[in-house]
Parts: C-alpha cells; structure tokens; sequence
C-alpha cells in the first residue's frame, strides 16, 4: 500500500521563529493536499497542490510539490500563537475511488 | 448549512457493548468517510463510500462495519467494543471522486473500558 512519512512529528518554536514540516512518499502522486487541526478540533483544509514543483502561498504559508511529485513540504515564516496545531499532509496516488491516505502530522506548539 | 453533523460527541462503553456513530452531511456530496484519530498515528481510514449504495473497506477495517443509508448519512457500528478502539473518530464527505477537499464532522471521543 502507499506509504506516507512525515517529519518531524513534533516541533516547538519560540515565536517568530520558522517552522517546516515535510512529507515524503513512497508512490508518484496525483496531488497531495494539506489539512491543519487545532487541538480538540477537527482538520481542516489548507491546501492543494497538482503540478510537479508548484509553489503557493497563503500569507505566511508557503506549500511546495516536489519535482517528482513525491514530496511535499509546508513551511510557515515568522510563527504566531494561532499557528499551533497539528499540520497533516494527505496523499491521493488516483485511481476511481478517491481515497486520501494521511500522514501522522507535525505537532506545532509556539511559546510566546 | 450545517456541512457534516455527527452524534454523539462522546461516549464511555464497556468491552462487548455495541454502538452506532451517526453521520449526516447536508452538502449533497457523493463520498463519505470513517477515519478514527489516535495518538501518534494520524488519521487512518476504517471505511469509505465512494457513492450511495456503495461501501468499502480502508486500512483499518476490522471490529467495524457500516451502512450508506443514503446520500446524507453514513453510519459505523461497533458490533462489540474492544479497548483498543478507544479513540476519536471523525466523518468526512467529499463531492465527488477527483481532486477536492475532505469536509470533516466534529469527531466522536469514544472510550471503551
């Protein structure tokens, strides 16, 4: 089956510090989305990405999609205490039945 | 709208009781979810529905079954709880099949002693 590997699994920041998650397959993708779940709450979602090496941004949020189609990396600039949570990377290699495989997510925590 | 509804919130059983998680949608989508969320290992897929009158298995199947009673609703039954299904378990409906975003409900803290 898919293989989905994301690192690091946690990550504690002082505020206004960078912050990177990264996620990596074992299959060529046909995209890879990205979700975020506060604590106690439920994911939601950031992000698509389709083409191989897209970039795109949302105000300090910046998603990559891999030349190859087979990593992904979120990368936050300059923290902010409503960036904690749990960030999670989701994987569709295609197919008719659309199935998102979830990578076990990077717990963000920032000290103020 | 009220996107994707699921009852109840929690829920305490002891082992070899059962139960049924309900789940409603009312955003007319085609596919729906079951994933369950425990600690360190993300979100896994126990079934899905890919449209009415359809189901499959996920990664995590067993100890569970489920029903698409229709294109709003989607339930997941325990036939007799384990501890081990301690967990919080979460309802996602999708529009179609292709590139789209999972819509989740609440989630279901549910703890079996």
């Amino acid at each position: 089956g898919q293989q989905v590997m994301q690192i690091p699994q946690y990550q504690h920041v002082q505020e206004g510090e960078d912050f990177t998650t990264y996620c990596n397959s074992s299959t060529t993708l046909s995209n890879i989305q990205w979700y975020k779940q506060r604590p106690g709450g439920h994911p939601v979602f950031l992000i698509q990405l389709v083409k191989s090496g897209e970039v795109k941004k949302q105000k300090r949020l910046t998603f990559q999609f891999g030349e190859a189609k087979k990593n992904s990396s979120l990368h936050i600039t300059a923290t902010q205490t409503t960036d904690v949570g749990t960030y999670f990377c989701a994987l569709n290699s295609g197919g008719s039945n659309y199935k998102l495989t979830f990578g076990k997510g990077t717990l963000l925590t920032v000290n103020p | 709208n009220a996107g994707v509804t699921q009852t109840p919130k929690f829920q305490v059983l002891k082992t070899g009781q059962s139960m049924t998680l309900q789940c409603a949608q009312d955003m007319n989508h085609n596919s729906m979810y079951w994933y369950r969320q425990d600690p360190g290992m993300g979100l896994r897929l126990i079934y899905y529905s890919a449209s009415e009158g359809t189901t499959d298995k996920g990664e995590v199947p067993n100890g569970y079954n489920v029903s698409r009673l229709n294109k709003r609703e989607f339930s997941l039954r325990l036939e007799s709880a384990a501890p081990s299904q301690t967990s919080v378990y979460f309802c996602a409906s999708l529009p179609a099949t292709g590139v789209s975003p999972l819509h989740f409900g609440n989630g279901t803290r549910l703890t079996v002693t």
